[in-house]
């Protein structure tokens, strides 16, 4: 079965924290993306890597980054967290590989609030 | 921007057809159209794509219009564990990795 995890399910953090999120996946997938998720705005994309090393702003990318040095592995950074950024994270991995359906496998989220 | 318009929300009786119809006016030639859904306190899960032909898969099936403008997810016989949001989406034209995913259709199944 493939597996994307994620190192909290929930996590409570203060104003001006440095806090990473992590994300991992099994299946040896080129692509990796984060989103936050919030009440009637959807999935909103954070940062996308497609190789390790790489990375993309996506349509929301103020106030993190992001690091991918392994594969198997993409992190979320929040380096002065903000209240404005208590949301739900969402980490998604895919393949563009030839044969693939090309679909995004997500985690199952971590909520982060921020007091 | 690949950007798709959907419901708010919709309900359908246990049993019968549930179907979810999605706009998508900005999708460009060799874009697919995929469908997802999201069980609350979960990730969104994929459920099926096409590119021009209708689709089925043991989860639903997959309507698409000849202009490719639109399409229409359908649950043959929905149960109360289809009540979830349902997110249409499409590769973006300018990065073939990419999804955009709206606010989705939050489909409501009732006894």
């Amino acid at each position: 079965d493939v597996k994307v995890t994620q190192s909290s399910r929930y996590l409570v953090k203060r104003t001006g924290e440095k806090v990473f999120l992590e994300c991992v996946q099994d299946m040896d997938h080129e692509n990796m993306f984060w989103y936050r998720q919030d009440p009637g705005l959807g999935l909103r994309l954070i940062y996308f890597s497609y190789d390790v090393k790489m990375k993309e702003k996506g349509d929301i990318p103020e106030g993190y980054s992001v690091s991918r040095e392994k594969k198997e592995r993409f992190s979320l950074i929040l380096e002065s967290a903000s209240t404005n950024q208590t949301s739900m994270y969402l980490c998604a991995s895919s393949s563009h590989r030839a044969g693939t359906r090309g679909e995004q496998f997500f985690g199952p989220g971590t909520r982060l609030t921020v007091l | 921007d690949a950007k798709t318009t959907q419901p708010t929300s919709m309900d359908c009786a246990e049993g019968r057809a549930a179907n979810l119809p999605c706009n998508h006016s900005t999708i460009s030639g060799n874009e697919y159209v995929y469908w997802y859904r999201q069980i609350h306190s979960q990730g969104p899960q994929y459920i099926i794509h096409g590119l021009k032909n209708n689709e089925t898969n043991e989860m639903a099936s997959l309507i698409i219009t000849e202009d490719r403008k639109s399409s229409t997810l359908i649950l043959p016989h929905a149960t109360l564990r289809d009540t979830a949001v349902y997110y249409c989406t499409h590769k973006d034209r300018n990065n073939f990795n990419k999804f955009y995913f709206g606010s989705g259709t939050k489909l409501n199944v009732k006894p």
